[in-house]
C-alpha cells in the first residue's frame, strides 16, 4: 500500500534554533518528493521538489534531502523564526498514469510551532 | 501567491443541502485536482479534471461531483451535505505531465451545521 508516514507528528521549539523533520515512504513507482508548508485554514505552499535523482535541494532557511534507496526524506529548517509555525506536509508523486487518482500521496504532517 | 484562486473563502451550510465550490487555475495550467481535508489530517484526493473531463477519482460518494471549463477553472459540487463534509476544501493546478509542481489555492473552509 502507498504510504507515507511523518514524524514527529507535532513539535515545539525556540526561535533561532534548528530543526528536522522526517519522511518515510512506500509509494512505488517513484516520480518526486515534495515538501509543502501549510499555515492553519491555509492552501498548501510548495517548498521543494525533489527528483529521483537529486539528493538535496534547498530554499532558503529549509533544506530536504531525500535516499531514494531507503526511501526517506528529511527537511531541515535553519535558524528558526516564528513564521515558519506551520505544518510541513510531504507529498510523494507517481508517474500519473491518467486514471485512478492524481498519483500523490500525501502525509499527514508535522505540526511546528516556534516559540519566541 | 501561487495564481490558484477558490471562492468562497468560508461557507456554512445546513445538513442536507447543496455547494459549489469553484477554483480558477494557473494560468497554463489544465489540470485541477480537489482534496478534502479534515482538521489534523493530510488532503484527502476527491478527483481531478483534465481538459474538461474526470481524469481520476479517490473514495468518495457520487454526491461529490465536479467540472472542467474550457478556461480550465473547475466547480466542486456536494449534495446532500452530512456534518462529516466539514472541512477545508483545497484545489490544485498543475500542467500534465511527469515531475510538474501542483499549486494549491488557500482553500474553503465548509462548516456544515
Amino acid at each position: 500500500k502507498n504510504q507515507v508516514e511523518q514524524s514527529p507528528q507535532s513539535l515545539i521549539i525556540l526561535e533561532g534554533k534548528n530543526c528536522t523533520l522526517q519522511c518515510n515512504y512506500t509509494v512505488s513507482p517513484f516520480s518526486n518528493l515534495r515538501w509543502y508548508k501549510q499555515d492553519t485554514g491555509r492552501g498548501p505552499v510548495s517548498l521543494t521538489i525533489m527528483t529521483f535523482s537529486e539528493n538535496t535541494k534547498s530554499n532558503g532557511r529549509y533544506t530536504a534531502t531525500l535516499d531514494a534507496d531507503t526511501k526517506q526524506s528529511s527537511l531541515h529548517i535553519t535558524a528558526s523564526q516564528l513564521s515558519d509555525s506551520a505544518s510541513y506536509i510531504c507529498v510523494v508523486a507517481r508517474p500519473n498514469s491518467g486514471g485512478g487518482a492524481d498519483g500523490l500521496t500525501f502525509g499527514k504532517g508535522t505540526h511546528l510551532i516556534i516559540q519566541p | 501567491e501561487t495564481g490558484v484562486t477558490q471562492s468562497p473563502t468560508h461557507l456554512i451550510k445546513t445538513r442536507g443541502q447543496q455547494v459549489t465550490l469553484r477554483c480558477s487555475s494557473q494560468s497554463g495550467h489544465n489540470t485541477v485536482s480537489w482534496y478534502q481535508q479534515a482538521l489534523g489530517q493530510g488532503p484527502q484526493f476527491i478527483f481531478q479534471y483534465y481538459r474538461e473531463e474526470e481524469n481520476g477519482r479517490g473514495n468518495f460518494p457520487p454526491r461529490f461531483s465536479g467540472l472542467q471549463f474550457p478556461n480550465y477553472s473547475s466547480e466542486l459540487n456536494v449534495n446532500a451535505l452530512e456534518l462529516d463534509d466539514s472541512a477545508l476544501y483545497l484545489c490544485a493546478s498543475s500542467q500534465r505531465g511527469l515531475g510538474t509542481e501542483a499549486f494549491f489555492g488557500q482553500g474553503t473552509r465548509l462548516t456544515v451545521v
